[in-house]
């Protein structure tokens, strides 16, 4: 059981927007800055968002981050086949000096 | 540009030891901590273990602690996991990753990773 909580799917229709929540006690999101990953099938996992609503070089301004209160989350706008795969949210725990992973979205594009 | 590439993985027996290396390139690697995660078959992610740019500190998941440690050498770029007393729970891939060295510790580069099978 994570500290973070995801929905463990999602859906959407090519073109649509979906949004993925991360939820967590406010003593621990409140605290700390969340960071997205994306984990294509046969892929390496990919950094998508960090220090909750910054994107790396390179990825597309189709992914946006946010947090508020106890809630972190991933909007994905204009939805494509490609981004169907599993979706983590995450954090460092600077009190017990580890990462926390959320237990994962899996993202389907219908 | 980054590239981290795992070996070692293979089929080991409960209760054996097996050491998996990391190749890093592409990036000063003595400049950047370094990152364990795997994942279990059907499972998510789950955090193993963070070693510091100069290997100073080391940070370890509880379900590790104790069996498996971490090292480096900055001399080669490399990164190292041995694991002892393996148990059929640390059946996954593991992957190797770059800490990104700003902010709170994050992994942001990550390579494809090894799979590692404990079972007799």
């Amino acid at each position: 059981q994570s500290v973070l909580t995801q929905p463990p799917s999602a859906s959407g229709t090519p073109g649509q927007s979906v949004t993925i929540s991360c939820s967590g006690s406010s003593s621990f999101i409140g605290s700390y800055t969340v960071n997205w990953y994306q984990h294509l099938p046969g892929a390496a996992p990919k950094l998508l968002i960090y220090s909750n609503n910054q994107r790396p070089s390179g990825v597309p301004d189709r992914f946006s981050g946010s947090k508020s209160g106890t809630s972190a989350s991933l909007a994905i706008s204009g939805l494509q086949s490609e981004d169907e795969g599993d979706y983590y949210c995450a954090a460092w725990d600077d009190s017990l000096r580890k990462v926390v992973f959320g237990g994962g979205t899996k993202l389907t594009v219908l | 540009q980054v590239q981290l590439v795992e070996s070692g993985g293979g089929v080991v027996q409960p209760g054996r030891s097996l050491r998996l290396s990391c190749a890093a390139s592409g990036f000063t690697f003595s400049s950047h901590g370094m990152h364990w995660v795997r994942q279990a078959p059907g499972k998510g992610l789950e955090w193993v273990v963070l070693i510091w740019y100069d290997g100073t500190k080391k940070y370890y998941a509880d379900s590790v602690k104790g069996r498996f440690t971490i090292s480096r050498d900055n001399s080669k770029s490399m990164l190292y996991l041995q694991m002892n007393s393996l148990r059929a729970e640390d059946t996954a891939v593991y992957f190797c990753a770059r800490d990104a060295a700003s902010g709170w510790p994050r992994p942001d580069y990550w390579g494809r990773g090894t799979l590692v099978t404990v079972s007799s």
